[in-house]
Parts: structure tokens; C-alpha cells; sequence
């Protein structure tokens, strides 16, 4: 079975400073995608950035960035120029592909940034 | 934004009774998802639909079930709730990409 692994409970950063998130999977699967989702206080589930396993590019939208490396199935969340709206809980994802309809959550990173 | 809601928002319901959840898209969706979000377990699916009246069960569909007569509503059934069915629910779609979800904002329920 597809296992996700946080192993950073929680973490914080300095407004304006960059952090990096950590998450691991365990799959036998060449075919997969990965994804960060952030949940707010509000408890929305907010897809920030998403990565196919069979691209090389790691995947960026404006200030969060992601470090894919397949070989050591690892996928690290960094977020740039750190903002108080980023606090939240960040959750890495995993889907395999080939018609899967399941998402494998991990436990989940608390981020807090402070001013 | 995917277009979707959930309602209600929070529930506070007795153990033994009957509770519906209720997930309404308008963008015509034809993937949805319930999930359950729980302290130390992050999300974990219940119940899919791929269609109208097709449906397939989750990692933790024990005690669930699920209903789609239409398009836009996907709804989530606890015959009998207990104490164990605490927790925040989740709807979501599958989004253009074929490979994404898309959350709605969630329902609070809490079995007493």
C-alpha cells in the first residue's frame, strides 16, 4: 500500500524568509502524482501545487516551489518570501496513477510564520 | 473555487441516528469524493462516484453510504451514527486535469 510520510509536525518561519516542507511516499508505482494542499484556519482544502512523476521539471507557482526526486521519492514543498498567509496546515498527497481514484494524504505540517 | 458546497456546515447529532450529508456541484463534474479528515490521520476516502448511480467504496467505507441520483449531488449517508463518525467530512470533484481534486469547504459533525 501507498504510504505518505510528514515527518515535520510542525515548523516555523520568519515573514519574508524561505522554508522548506518535507514529505516522502513509498510506492512500487512508476506512474503517480503528487500534490501539496494547504488547509487554513478556515478548513478549506486549497491545492497549491501539483507534480507528474514522469516529468523531470519540478513543478513551481510563484513562490512555492517543489523538489522532486524520484529516485529517493521525495517531494519537499518550499515556499519563498514567507507571508502571514501562509500559516496552515500542509498536507502532501499522493495519487497513483492508471484510473486510481484515491488520494493518500500524509499527517500533515503545521507552518507558522512569525511577523 | 470548483463550485462546490457542502451543507450543512456543522451538525451535532445523537449516537444511533439517522444523518445526511449533502455535496452539491454546478460545474458538472462527473468524478466526486467524500473524504473524512481526522487529527493524526490526515484524509482518507469513503466513497467515490464516477457517474450517475455508479459509485465505488473508499479506504474507510465501514458504516457509510452514498448516493448519486444526479449530476451535482453526491450524498453521503450515515444510517446509524456513532461516536467513532466524529469528525470533518470533505467533499470534492476531479478537476479538468483528470488528475487533480478540488475541495469543497467541509462539514463538521459531531455524534454525541
Amino acid at each position: 500500500a501507498q504510504t505518505v510520510t510528514q515527518s515535520q509536525p510542525e515548523m516555523s518561519v520568519q515573514e519574508a524568509e524561505t522554508v522548506t516542507l518535507s514529505c516522502t511516499y513509498d510506492t512500487s508505482e512508476s506512474d503517480y502524482y503528487l500534490f501539496w494542499y494547504k488547509q487554513p484556519p478556515s478548513r478549506q482544502m486549497i491545492l497549491v501545487i501539483r507534480q507528474e512523476a514522469y516529468k523531470q521539471q519540478n513543478a513551481t507557482e510563484n513562490r512555492f516551489s517543489v523538489n522532486f526526486q524520484k529516485a529517493a521519492k521525495s517531494f519537499s514543498l518550499k515556499i519563498s518570501d514567507s507571508q502571514l498567509g501562509d500559516a496552515a496546515m500542509y498536507f502532501c498527497a499522493y495519487r497513483r496513477g492508471g484510473g486510481s481514484e484515491k488520494l493518500v494524504f500524509g499527517k500533515g505540517t503545521k507552518l507558522t510564520v512569525n511577523p | 473555487d470548483a463550485g462546490i458546497t457542502q451543507s450543512p456546515r456543522h451538525k451535532v447529532t445523537e449516537t444511533g441516528t439517522p444523518v445526511t450529508l449533502r455535496c452539491h456541484q454546478t460545474e458538472n463534474h462527473r468524478y466526486m469524493y467524500w473524504y473524512r479528515q481526522d487529527p493524526g490521520h490526515g484524509l482518507r476516502l469513503i466513497h467515490y462516484s464516477y457517474g450517475v448511480k455508479d459509485t465505488d467504496k473508499g479506504e474507510v467505507s465501514d458504516g457509510y453510504s452514498v448516493s448519486r441520483s444526479k449530476t451535482e449531488d453526491f450524498l453521503l449517508t450515515l444510517e446509524s451514527a456513532t461516536s467513532s463518525q466524529t469528525s470533518v467530512y470533505f467533499c470534492a470533484i476531479r478537476g479538468r486535469n483528470s488528475y487533480e481534486q478540488y475541495f469543497g469547504p467541509g462539514t463538521r459533525l459531531t455524534v454525541t
